[in-house]
């Protein structure tokens, strides 16, 4: 089965500075990849998804990569605000499958 | 983006009991919904697929006589935790799928189990 791993676990950033989370996948067949943020106490969020037919994909401050050939996608945050702050998952699945693997988490604290 | 809700948001339940958690996709119709199990700053682990209409798939190693799935419309379905002990204190979310473009899942808030 897929197995996804996700780094770095625990990650600091000043308010304004960028972060990036990074997710690596085994299944070559898989190919979606959405990305979800979970406040404390609350259900994951979608922020941004991908589909294999594309390398990049963009929405205002977040973005994410894939690189189909390694696979590994990665979540890119820019001029990070305090409410980014939360716990972020990766995931993988094959679309229509909607059978989701998700990565460990990465905990996200933006520091003013 | 499409809304699920989840009720109740928390409970608190004595050791035998059973507990149902309910899960509706409020503006569209899911053709299957789905169940998770989060322990604490842990990721989500998948319990079972729901199609409506018909028996839930249940992962390895999830009790189905323990954890019963009920998918009775295209916008409910419900999770019951039988005679439950403290282990099964825990983060429940549904998630739910549907035809179409919105065949990504949308996630519920969560029902956080305590079992005393």
């Amino acid at each position: 089965g897929e197995n996804v791993e996700q780094h770095p676990s625990t990650l600091s950033v000043q308010e304004g500075d960028s972060a990036v989370i990074k997710c690596t996948y085994s299944d070559s067949a898989s190919n979606y990849f959405p990305w979800y943020k979970q406040e404390l106490g609350k259900g994951p969020q979608l922020i941004i998804d991908i589909r294999s037919n594309v390398g990049e994909k963009k929405d205002q401050r977040i973005a994410v990569t894939l690189n189909k050939t390694a696979k590994h996608f990665s979540l890119h945050i820019t001029e990070t605000q305090p409410e980014d702050s939360a716990v972020y998952f990766c995931a993988a699945a094959l679309f229509g499958n909607e059978k989701l693997t998700f990565g460990t988490g990465t905990r996200l604290t933006i520091i003013p | 983006g499409a809304v699920v809700s989840q009720h109740p948001s928390r409970v608190i339940c004595k050791s035998g009991t059973s507990v149902k958690i309910e899960c509706r996709s409020l503006d569209f119709q899911a053709t299957t919904m789905f169940w998770y199990r989060q322990f604490p700053k842990q990721s989500l682990m998948l319990m079972a697929t729901s199609n409506e209409g018909s028996k839930a798939t249940y992962e390895q190693g999830v009790e189905k006589d323990k954890f019963l799935i009920n998918h009775a419309s295209l916008t409910l379905s419900t999770l019951t935790v039988t005679s439950a002990h403290p282990e099964d204190s825990s983060f429940y979310i549904c998630s739910a799928a549907g035809q179409g473009f919105l065949r990504e899942q949308f996630f519920g808030p969560g029902t956080r189990l305590t079992v005393l």
